[in-house]
């Protein structure tokens, strides 16, 4: 059964470096998004991507955040000086063109410290 | 403004007892879905059901079922005869129609914390 796919499952960087966030989404697929989820707490959209560009985003997706697809099979999740606030857990998801389902990916730990 | 209401934060029940856990949204789409995810200690997130907002009738999957009411914005979720394995965190979520050129974001209830011991 095709999946969505993560990497790093864990990723530690000091405060001020820059990270990337790699998914694979389920090859077909048209949307595309990027949640995080601090411990303990809900989860919390961050961004949609269709037709290679941002549909819609939140308002903790500031400037410090980009995303891209860069080869057509990965989705990128780029911040540029991380904080100590950006530890949490970062879950890719896709959704194709006639569903309304969203299939999460494993999600990747980022602890800025 | 969208918003999803879990109001059990944990539930502890011995195995085989049934279990419901309540979800009650706020939206003001006339056409919206509803959806149900579980986060076992794993941490990923498994899709569970998606329902319509059309569409009120109740579905049962084996000992899963969801109640679904317009009426009181409400969309539960009924385990029957739990088992240990059903130990997670469960989040309803909520989103709009599809957008035109996009895509339809969740906004995730804050879960409920399922604990089913022996």
């Amino acid at each position: 059964e095709p999946e969505v796919t993560q990497t790093p499952s864990h990723q530690v960087t000091q405060m001020g470096q820059e990270v990337i966030l790699r998914c694979v989404p389920i090859s077909n697929h048209l949307y595309f998004y990027w949640y995080r989820q601090i411990l303990g707490q809900k989860v919390e959209f961050l961004v949609s991507f269709y037709n290679n560009e941002i549909s819609e985003k939140s308002e903790i997706f500031d400037d410090q955040f980009s995303v891209e697809r860069p080869d057509g099979s990965n989705f990128t999740l780029k911040i540029r000086s991380t904080k100590l606030e950006d530890s949490a857990m970062y879950f890719c998801a896709s959704q194709s063109g006639y569903s309304y389902e969203q299939y999460f990916g494993p999600g990747t730990r980022l602890t800025v410290t | 403004a969208q918003k999803v209401t879990q109001a059990q934060t944990e539930i502890s029940v011995v195995e085989k007892e049934d279990v419901t856990l309540d979800c009650v949204y706020e939206t003001r789409d006339t056409t919206y879905y509803l959806f149900w995810y579980k986060q076992p200690p794993s941490g990923e997130l498994v899709f569970l059901i998606r329902r319509n907002s059309f569409d009120e009738q109740n579905e049962i999957s084996g000992r899963y079922s969801w109640n679904f009411q317009k009426s009181t914005s409400s969309f539960n979720f009924t385990i029957t005869a739990s088992q240990v394995v059903d130990s997670a965190v469960y989040f309803c979520a909520l989103s709009e129609a599809l957008i035109t050129g996009g895509g339809n974001k969740l906004t995730f209830g804050t879960g409920t914390q399922l604990k089913v011991e022996l």
